[in-house]
């Protein structure tokens, strides 16, 4: 079954408000990848997180690795309109890959 | 640099039949991955390709399969088509294998989109 969930499943934001997306995952990951999917495109990479407690900063976009490794979070902060789209975790773990639930954020202008 | 292109972008086929699906990572990458989405499933993992070797494999049946040639490009195999086969198949490609530490950037071609009928 499905070892990495995201919440929430859907997000709907004001534009200039923030938005921030959970993964949890139910084994310790090596590493965790987040990857950005617009509407009708293709998944597209934004960051990897290696170490226990790592945050990396990407302008608006926060991301965490939890100290256990076995949970992410990415912030985005004032959200705009092209941060439409779906969100999603990947994790590594062993040698199999698992990608979130994914959470779909909507922007209202 | 060319992206990765994965052909065809549209496919409709009839339950019961195979399919080959092609996909050329970019230039000087190695290592390709295959992954199916599906509205119900999401992005699941089908397997990796580095260097003509399979690495790694999700839990998909044997009606799946995939091979790469020697110039990184790689193909995945559907036989005996269900209607639950229909999906978009997206494959990645990125300069090595991933693993449990190096960051490794994964590049996403357009998919195929296949149709089960």
């Amino acid at each position: 079954g499905q070892q990495v969930m995201q919440i929430p499943q859907y997000q709907h934001v004001q534009e200039g408000e923030d938005f921030t997306t959970y993964c949890n995952s139910s084994t310790t990951l090596s590493n965790i990848q987040w990857y950005k999917q617009r509407p009708g495109g293709h998944p597209v990479f934004l960051i990897q997180l290696v170490k226990s407690g790592e945050v990396k900063k990407q302008k608006r976009l926060t991301f965490q690795f939890g100290e256990a490794k076995k949970n992410s979070s990415l912030h985005i902060t004032a959200t705009q309109t092209t941060d439409v789209g779906t969100y999603f975790c990947a994790g590594t773990t062993g040698n199999q890959f698992y990608f979130g639930t994914g959470t779909s954020l909507t922007v209202i202008p | 640099k060319a992206g990765v292109t994965q052909t065809p972008r549209y496919l409709i086929k009839t339950r019961g039949q195979q399919v080959t699906l092609s996909c050329s990572p970019i230039s000087g990458h190695r290592s390709v991955s295959w992954y199916q989405q599906t509205p119900g499933q999401g992005l699941q993992f089908l397997f990796e390709y580095f260097s003509e070797t399979q690495r790694n494999k999700g839990n998909f049946p044997g009606r799946f399969s995939g091979r790469q040639f020697s110039n990184s490009r790689s193909e995945m195999n559907v036989s005996t088509l269900e209607l639950g086969d229909s999906a978009l198949y997206l494959c990645a490609s990125s300069l090595r294998p991933r693993d449990r530490v190096s960051i490794t950037e994964a590049f996403f071609g357009q998919g195929t989109r296949l149709t089960v009928v």
